[in-house]
Parts: C-alpha cells; structure tokens; sequence
C-alpha cells in the first residue's frame, strides 16, 4: 500500500516570502501521479499542481513549483512571493497510473504573516 | 460549467439512525470518488463508481454503501450511525474514461455530519 508523509503540522511565512512544504511517500509502483491540494476554510479542496512521476521537469504553475526527486520519492511544495490568499491547509497526495483512488496526507497548515 | 454539487451542506442525526449523502459531478464525469475526513484519521478513500460500478473501494465496514445512477450522481449512505462517523464527507468527480489515464478530481464542499 501506498503511504504520504507530510512531516510539517503547521507552517508560517511572511507575506511576499517564500515558503517549502515537505511530502515524501512510500510506493513500489514506477507510474503514479502526485499533487498538492490546497484546503481553505471553506473546506473546497482545490488542485493546487500535480507532477506525473515519469518526468523528470518539475512542473511549475505561476507562483508554484516543486521539487519532485523520484529516487528519493520525495515531493516538496514552493511558493513564492507569498500573499494572504495562501493561507489554507495543504495535502500532499499520490495516485496510482490508470486508479482514481487517492492517498492523502495529514496535510499542513500554512499561515501568512501580514 | 457547474461543479461538484454535494447536498445537503450540513447534517444532524442521531446515533442509530441511517444518512443518505448526494454527489452530483461534473457534467460529462463518469466517475465519483467519496472521501472521509476527520481531525483524527485525516482524508481517507471510501469509494469509486464509475459506469455505475462499483471500482475501488477503502477499508471502511459495510454500514458505508454507495451507488451510482445513470446519470451518473451518486449517492452514499451509512447505516447504524456510530459517533465515530462525524466527519466531512466529500465527493470528487473526474472526466475518467479508456485511454486517458491522468485525470483531474475535482471536489464539491462537503457535507458536514454530525452523529450526536
């Protein structure tokens, strides 16, 4: 079975900063998927970016990126030039090739300093 | 387009008694994924329907059920609430279909149940 450690409960950063959120994951399996979703109040979970384990580019969307290091299954989270939007709860997550089931982690809660 | 539309918002039953949840997905996705999260256990997979089948299913005891329609809405249902079942339930739809293989769920808001 699939497992997603996200070892960072809470997370802060100044607004305009920049901010890594840690995930790493344990599978056997050489195809999968991997996403970070972000969690507001308003508890809508929304697909923040996703990575396919088969490239080797880290996928990059606007203020977003990561740094997706496969040998290491490791699946860390970037954001730069932090704003006040950002705040929320964010989950790590994996998917297997060809599964729609997805495996979440405990997620991180991530709080912008004005 | 519309989203995921997840009916009703917020729940109240006692223990027992049986709840029926509603999930409408996109239109066009033919796969519903449901999802329990709670404080303690965190976000944990119930199930999949798509083509009203049944694909994947969690490690959950049989009081949790679903179906899916044609249409393809989907409804989950927990028999014999426990206190324990308190949690967000949400649903997420995906355009899953033959030959494509990485498709994007996109979740509704929730319905918030609470066994008191």
């Amino acid at each position: 079975a699939q497992t997603v450690t996200q070892s960072q409960p809470e997370m802060s950063v100044q607004e305009a900063e920049t901010v890594t959120l840690s995930c790493t994951y344990d599978t056997s399996e050489s195809d999968y998927y991997l996403f970070w979703y972000k969690q507001p109040p308003s508890r809508q979970m929304i697909l923040v970016i996703r990575q396919e384990a088969y490239k080797q580019q880290n996928a990059t969307e606007n203020r977003f990126s990561v740094n997706f290091q496969k040998a290491a299954k490791s699946f860390s989270l970037k954001i730069s030039d932090s704003q006040l939007g950002d705040a929320a709860m964010y989950f790590c997550a994996y998917k297997n090739f060809g599964n729609e089931k997805l495996t979440f982690g405990t997620g991180t809660r991530l709080t912008i300093i004005p | 387009k519309a989203g995921v539309t997840q009916t009703p918002r917020y729940l109240i039953k006692t223990r027992g008694q049986q709840v029926t949840l509603s999930c409408s997905p996109i239109s066009g996705h033919r796969s519903v994924s449901w999802y329990q999260q709670t404080p303690g256990q965190g976000l944990q997979f119930l199930f999949e329907y798509f083509s009203e089948t049944q694909r994947n299913k969690g490690n959950f005891p049989g009081r949790f059920s679903g179906r899916q329609f044609s249409n393809s809405r989907s409804e989950m249902n927990v028999s014999t609430l426990e206190l324990g079942d308190s949690a967000l339930y949400l649903c997420a739809s995906s355009a899953r279909r033959i030959g494509v293989m990485n498709t994007e769920a996109f979740f509704g808001q929730g319905t918030r149940l609470t066994v008191v």
